[in-house]
């Protein structure tokens, strides 16, 4: 158990949807990191948050927006889904700070969309 | 930019023997950290092991060891003495420490068998 959690497991929705995806990182990490993992595009790296604050973008589509709350969960909205989003969605927390620190990974959000 | 590569999409090893994966990389930043993932058919990703660039010594953990060969721009990972458990998808990747970006950037993963 990697201490990071990621809810729901599994989602399964329509094109044209909205989904929210939670996710709880480490206690004591700051930074939290959304990938997703599709069969065609691999491990793509989306967003990151350090302490509520956007820090970097990745591969993010302008449908996709993610924030960090206070309390440090974040979560990543997906809206008007087409079935390309159908993947593997990955949290990742770290601390934040120091080089060669390591990225924990949560369980993963399964997520369908018909 | 960046870039990993994974070579073998698959490899097969017998139980207690000893498995190489490659992986090779490729970054302009002199100071980037290595790293090993695990993902077992369950789908969660498992750290294994890290390499920092400017680290001497190749870093060991437990059955996993890097084989850092920095001159050729390879991490490969060696599996000691494989188990049936050992049986996942392996993803290399690598964050360069001087952008500011502190994402992964992950090669395409070699699926490893481990046959009794």
């Amino acid at each position: 158990d990697s201490g990071v959690t990621q809810t729901p497991k599994h989602l399964i929705t329509a094109t044209g949807q909205r989904v929210t995806l939670r996710c709880s990182p480490r206690s004591g990490d700051l930074s939290v990191y959304w990938y997703q993992q599709s069969l065609d595009q691999g491990l793509q790296f989306l967003i990151q948050y350090y302490n509520g604050e956007e820090r970097a973008k990745g591969n993010i589509l302008e449908r996709f927006s993610a924030q960090q709350f206070p309390d440090l969960h974040s979560e990543l909205n997906l809206s008007s889904l087409e079935l390309g989003d159908s993947a593997l969605y990955f949290c990742a927390s770290s601390v934040g700070g120091p080089v060669g620190e390591t990225q924990y990974f949560g369980p993963g959000t399964r997520l369908l969309v018909l | 930019a960046q870039k990993i590569t994974q070579t073998q999409p698959g490899m097969f090893v017998q139980e207690k023997e000893a498995v190489t994966l490659d992986c090779t990389y490729d970054t302009s930043d002199p100071s980037y950290g290595l790293f090993w993932y695990k993902q077992p058919s369950s789908g969660e990703m498992i750290f294994l092991i890290y390499q920092g660039s400017y680290d001497q010594q190749n870093a060991t953990e437990g059955r996993y060891s890097l084989n850092f060969q920095k001159a050729r721009k390879s991490a490969n990972l060696v599996i000691s003495a494989s188990q049936l458990g050992d049986s996942a998808m392996y993803f290399c990747a690598m964050r360069e420490e001087n952008t500011g970006r502190r994402a992964l950037t992950f090669g395409s993963g070699t699926r490893l068998q481990v046959q009794p």
